[in-house]
């Protein structure tokens, strides 16, 4: 069976802390993606990877930044988390492009 | 850029049929996928069109028309479970491998 974990479900952060949510997947994906999901917005890409150490910006990447240094892991570092990065952030990994694997999100909340 | 619309909310009756629409605009196509995400869940993959026409899988069945920019996903006999948020994508057209999302339909399947 195809899996995606994330590090934690629920994160609680204060303003200005640097932030790491980790992904893992165990299907031997090139393709990792970071999104946000907020109400009414859908699901937002922040940045994707398709392979080891590639990474490329989405559509808000501003305030984030990413590491993929091994294949099956990719992170989201939030360099100085704001109250506006409070937001469920789902990771995805795809061998192609078109039928992507969620993680199960992490719910971060900024105070 | 793209876009994609989708309606924001849909209730049906169980045992019904429910039709949710989806039109894009991008500047290159490749195809449109559709996900099922239940609160608190993470997405999951319905299908995928390439080709103009429909595709079935079980009670799910999804449409697409090329030359009208639009494509639906169609659930017949519905059940309570069936209750969740469906969000049409398509491919990234600006050659980078990553999909954009619509905002995300909500499906309400009422007693």
């Amino acid at each position: 069976d195809v899996k995606v974990t994330q590090s934690s479900r629920y994160l609680v952060k204060r303003t200005g802390e640097k932030v790491f949510l980790e992904c893992v997947q165990d299907m031997d994906h090139e393709n990792m993606f970071w999104y946000r999901q907020d109400p009414g917005l859908g699901l937002r890409l922040i940045y994707f990877s398709y392979d080891v150490k590639m990474k490329e910006k989405g559509d808000i990447p501003e305030g984030y930044s990413v590491s993929r240094e091994k294949k099956e892991r990719f992170s989201l570092i939030l360099e100085s988390a704001s109250t506006n990065q409070t937001s469920m952030y789902l990771c995805a990994s795809s061998a192609g492009t078109d039928t992507q694997y969620f993680g199960p999100g992490t719910r971060l909340t900024v105070l | 850029g793209q876009s994609l619309e989708q309606p924001s909310e849909v209730t049906a009756v169980e045992g019904a049929i429910v039709q949710i629409n989806c039109t894009y605009q991008t500047s290159g196509f490749y195809g449109l996928s559709w996900y099922q995400q239940h609160d608190g869940g993470a997405p999951t993959f319905l299908s995928y069109n390439a080709l103009d026409g429909l595709e079935e899988t079980g009670r799910f069945s999804s449409f697409l028309s090329r030359s009208d920019s639009y494509g639906y996903l169609l659930l017949q006999e519905l059940q309570m479970k069936d209750s969740a948020s469906y969000f049409c994508a398509v491919r990234d057209i600006g050659g980078r491998r990553a999909l954009t999302f619509g905002s995300g339909t909500r499906l309400q399947v009422q007693p």
